[in-house]
C-alpha cells in the first residue's frame, strides 16, 4: 500500500467548475500536510498547506480528517492557468521528510 | 532573491558511466534536500543535509549514489556507475528551518541509456 494514496485523474472540467481532490495517507504519526502543484516538467511548489481546522486560500480550501486519515482540496470556479498535477504531500511523522502522492492531474477547458 | 538552482537542466549518460549533480540552495537555508522522480512514481526522498551534516539518508538507493555539501553550502549527487533505473528528474529543495516553507528547485532530468 502507498504511503499517500490519490487519484491520478485526469479530471477534465470547464471553466467555472468547482472540482474536488481527495488523498488519504497511511501514517498517522503524520503532522503536517500540504497541497503542492506541478506543472508540466517544472518543480513542485507548495500551494497550501492544510490545517486540522479546514483551511481557504481564495478559489481553495483544503481540509484534514485526522481520524480517517484524509485530505481534501477544493477548488473553486477553475480557471485555465488551474490545470496542473495536484500533490498531496504528508509529512514522515515527525521527521523531516515529506510524503509526495503520485498527484491528480487536472485539466479546464474553454 | 535567486532560488534553488540546479545544474544541468538535463544529462543524457551512458549505462556504467558517472554523472554529478549540483544544487545551490538558497543563500542562508542551512537545509538542504534531494529527492527524485522516476518514470511513472512518485517524488521520493532521498536524503537531507542540515548544513554540511547528513541529517537523514535514509531515502539513499544503494551505494552507488554519493552525495555531498563541502562547507554547507552548495551539494553535489554523484551517481556511479550510473544503472538504466537512476533515470529521473532529481529535485533538490531547502529551507532555512525546517518547518518552514520548502523551496524546490526546476530538477535536473537524468536519462541512463
Amino acid at each position: 500500500r502507498k504511503e499517500v494514496e490519490q487519484d491520478p485523474g485526469p479530471f477534465n472540467v470547464p471553466e467555472g467548475a468547482t472540482v474536488a481532490f481527495n488523498c488519504t495517507y497511511s501514517n498517522s504519526a503524520s503532522q503536517s500536510f500540504f497541497w503542492y502543484r506541478q506543472d508540466c516538467r517544472k518543480e513542485p511548489k507548495l500551494l497550501m498547506s492544510v490545517y486540522s481546522s479546514g483551511n481557504e486560500d481564495g478559489r481553495f480550501t483544503a481540509q484534514l480528517n485526522r481520524a480517517s486519515q484524509y485530505i481534501s482540496l477544493l477548488i473553486r470556479d477553475s480557471k485555465l492557468s488551474d490545470s496542473a498535477t495536484y500533490l498531496c504531500v504528508v509529512d514522515s511523522g515527525g521527521y523531516n521528510k515529506l510524503i509526495f502522492g503520485a498527484g491528480t492531474r487536472l485539466a479546464v477547458h474553454p | 532573491e535567486a532560488g534553488v538552482t540546479q545544474f544541468p537542466s538535463h544529462s543524457v549518460i551512458e549505462k556504467g558511466q558517472t554523472v554529478t549533480l549540483r544544487c545551490d540552495p538558497i543563500s542562508g537555508h542551512d537545509n538542504l534536500y534531494w529527492y527524485r522522480r522516476v518514470m511513472g512514481k512518485e517524488i521520493k526522498f532521498l536524503l537531507h543535509f542540515v548544513k554540511e551534516s547528513k541529517q537523514d539518508e535514509s531515502g539513499m538507493p544503494n551505494n552507488r549514489f554519493l552525495a555531498e555539501r563541502t562547507g554547507g553550502t552548495y551539494s553535489t549527487l554523484k551517481v556511479q556507475p550510473a544503472e538504466l533505473e537512476d533515470s529521473g528528474v532529481y529535485f533538490c529543495a531547502s529551507n532555512r528551518a525546517t518547518n518552514e516553507k520548502l523551496f524546490f528547485g526546476s530538477g535536473t532530468q537524468l536519462s541512463v541509456l
